[in-house]
């Protein structure tokens, strides 16, 4: 099971910033927070990730609590193209990691005109 | 920039027929994968594959199932006797190393029909 927990759904107005919750107050030291959407059953798509600070890249923002327990991935001026499951995924980082990702429900975004 | 390519795009079979689905990893990428999702389920794991072998398996992945990488491009999952709820997106993925700092990139997938 996900080791995660994310909202179903939460809407945008477009060009708005759109911030998505994400519960993982299980999390261990060696986890990163990993962000992915699929945008209509295309292939998942890679975001951002974390382990411990505040990350930026291009397509987002994803803001860690400092007791790591819980993120927010931030898109700062979301568009209709957006639009997607945004899926949050701890995932393990030692001996004995296969690089499985194991997929929640994920939180349906939907940005509206 | 590089991604990962997957045919055929969409693949209809007759039930109980093999069926051989392909994958082109990104070219410097060393760990491959295979995820399904059936309609309007969660994306799920297959297996995972790293210097010729298989890392890990899931339930799913049972003696139906095979991965190959027959040459240093393709990446390729057979089903040997397809039955009806083998039917769904079947996702192909590959990363540099093993996650932690190095994300997994996804094709855009194929599409399985079982008829």
């Amino acid at each position: 099971d996900a080791k995660t927990t994310q909202p179903p759904s939460m809407d945008c107005a477009e060009g708005r910033a759109a911030n998505l919750p994400c519960n993982h107050s299980t999390i261990s030291g060696n986890e990163y927070v990993y962000w992915y959407r699929q945008i209509h059953s295309q292939g998942p798509q890679y975001i951002i990730h974390g382990l411990k600070n505040n990350e930026t890249n291009e397509m987002a923002s994803l803001i860690i609590t400092e007791d790591r327990k819980s993120s927010t991935l931030i898109l700062p001026h979301a568009t209709l193209r957006d639009t997607a499951v945004y899926y949050c995924i701890v995932i393990f980082e030692g001996s004995g990691n296969t690089g499985k990702l194991i997929f929640g429900q994920g939180t349906t975004l939907q940005v509206k005109p | 920039e590089p991604e990962v390519t997957q045919t055929p795009s969409h693949q209809v079979t007759q039930m109980g027929q093999e069926v051989i689905l392909r994958c082109v990893p990104i070219s410097n990428h060393l760990y491959f994968y295979w995820y399904r999702q059936i309609l309007g389920q969660k994306v799920e794991f297959l297996v995972s594959f790293y210097n010729n072998e298989i890392s890990e398996k899931s339930e799913i992945f049972d003696d139906q199932f095979s991965v190959e990488r027959p040459d240093g491009s393709n990446f390729t999952l057979k089903i040997r006797s397809t039955k009806l709820e083998d039917s769904a997106m079947y996702f192909c993925a590959s990363s540099m190393r093993l996650q932690g700092d190095q994300p997994q990139h996804f094709g855009d997938g194929t599409r399985l029909s079982i008829l």
